[in-house]
């Protein structure tokens, strides 16, 4: 079946530096890809979204390319705040019933020091 | 704009006990989800509603049941609360397939 896998984490940063967080996928057909953020105690926010072959989503200075040759879809910003610190998971649309399922990455948390 | 709305927020149950969770949204969205959210796990399906009237099992539904009231809510009841089912729960809605999620802020559920 479809799934999603994620990096390890905890990813711990100095502030202003560079991340990625990798995430790949095994789909059949071509699913709808996402990043969603969880901050502490809270719910979980659509991050960015891509919803074809090359398509690249971005906000909040977070950018992520949907990459059918590779099956990827990794997270990338240039240069992290403490305020990004928070859970983050990728995502795929369930194209096997069109009931807008969607099935996640185990997420990877990010840490932001100062 | 409340989007979607979870009930209670923190809930500590005995075990044997039943407990109903609460979600409504004000979007209109046909689709409802619940998930349940354990460390190193992710988010993992329990049940869903595609539309209102219907309701099916996600990937771990056993313990649970749900009921779709109408286009609005969409309940999770635990009829026997166990140990296992300690965790935190999140209601989601969406507007149809391939549309994101909008999710609540959560139920944390503690079964002593």
């Amino acid at each position: 079946g479809d799934s999603v896998t994620q990096m390890e984490g905890p990813v711990t940063l100095s502030e202003e530096a560079f991340l990625t967080i990798n995430c790949t996928y095994t789909a059949t057909g071509y699913p709808s890809l996402f990043w969603y953020v969880q901050y502490p105690g809270e719910g979980l926010q659509l991050l960015l979204k891509a919803t074809k072959a090359d398509d690249k989503g971005s906000n909040k200075g977070f950018e992520a390319t949907y990459r059918k040759e590779t099956t990827s879809f990794h997270l990338e910003k240039g240069s992290v705040q403490v305020s990004d610190s928070a859970v983050y998971f990728c995502a795929l649309s369930d194209l096997s019933s069109n009931t807008g399922k969607l099935i996640f990455g185990q997420g990877t948390t990010l840490q932001v020091k100062p | 704009n409340a989007g979607v709305t979870q009930t209670p927020k923190f809930q500590v149950l005995k075990t044997g006990q039943s407990m109903t969770l609460q979600c409504a949204q004000d979007m209109n969205h046909n689709s409802m989800y619940w998930y349940r959210q354990d460390p190193g796990m992710g988010l993992r399906l329990i049940y869903y509603s595609a539309s209102e009237g219907t309701t099916d099992k996600g990937e771990v539904p056993n313990g649970y049941n749900v009921s779709r009231l109408n286009k609005r809510e969409f309940s999770l009841r635990l009829e026997s609360a166990a140990p296992s089912q300690t965790s935190v729960y999140f209601c989601a809605s969406s507007e149809a397939w391939d549309r994101y999620q909008h999710f609540g802020d959560g139920t944390r559920l503690s079964i002593l």
